[in-house]
């Protein structure tokens, strides 16, 4: 069964800094998916990675994935405050069409 | 993107009664709606898998009978919370899967329910 997890559960960091969020799992992911949730509100999709090698950026935002290592990473570029947000990887796989979803790293970038 | 509307927003309700949430894909045709709990600070646990027509599967250790899932249409799955109790309070977020868009799933607003 799929499970997946992340680190660092919790990230403090300066406005203008770069870090980089982990994210593994267990068994094989058909696609990996980056969702951003700010309190008391639902998931924002961010990106959706369907292969290995894949990478996409948005804004200050750029994900990867590497399907061998069973590893995605969601790199922060001269965060901003506005990143401030908890952010979620889930895996995905076709066979049970389940999203199973990491353990969630909560960003507070600090002005 | 595809939009998925979930209904109500936040609910308060007292223990012993029951509460139904409802969720819709309002521009596509969803056979398959997830629903999710999700404790304060937490991930998000799936707890069942609703497909149009036919009974929901639920994840190991979520009661049936205490959450009644229906999928009558493509377009709406509702969770009922029956005989509620506080520890039932939680915020629940629905997800849609549009198979027109690559197997995405699309999020509702979530549901925070309180049980008094």
């Amino acid at each position: 069964e799929l499970k997946v997890e992340q680190n660092p559960l919790f990230l403090s960091m300066q406005e203008g800094k770069n870090y980089t969020i982990y994210c593994n799992y267990s068994t094989t992911s058909d696609r990996l998916y980056w969702y951003r949730q700010d309190p008391g509100k639902s998931l924002e999709s961010l990106f959706v990675l369907l292969s290995n090698g894949a990478v996409k950026q948005e804004g200050r935002l750029m994900a990867s994935l590497d399907t061998k290592a069973r590893l995605s990473t969601l790199h922060i570029t001269a965060a901003v405050h506005d990143l401030s947000a908890t952010y979620f990887c889930a895996g995905y796989t076709s066979g049970t069409y389940k999203y199973i979803f990491g353990t969630g790293t909560r960003l507070k970038v600090l002005a | 993107g595809a939009v998925v509307s979930q209904h109500p927003s936040r609910v308060i309700c007292k223990s012993g009664t029951s509460v139904k949430i409802e969720c819709r894909s309002l521009d596509f045709q969803a056979t398959t709606m997830f629903w999710y709990r999700q404790f304060p600070k937490k991930s998000l646990m799936l707890m069942a898998t609703s497909n149009e027509g036919s009974k929901a599967t639920y994840e190991q250790g979520v009661e049936k009978d205490k959450f009644l899932i229906n999928h009558a249409s493509l377009t709406l799955s509702t969770l009922t919370v029956t005989s509620a109790h506080p520890e039932d309070s939680s915020f629940y977020i629905c997800s849609a899967r549009d198979v027109g868009q690559g197997y995405e799933a699309f999020f509702g607003q979530g549901t925070r329910l309180t049980v008094v």
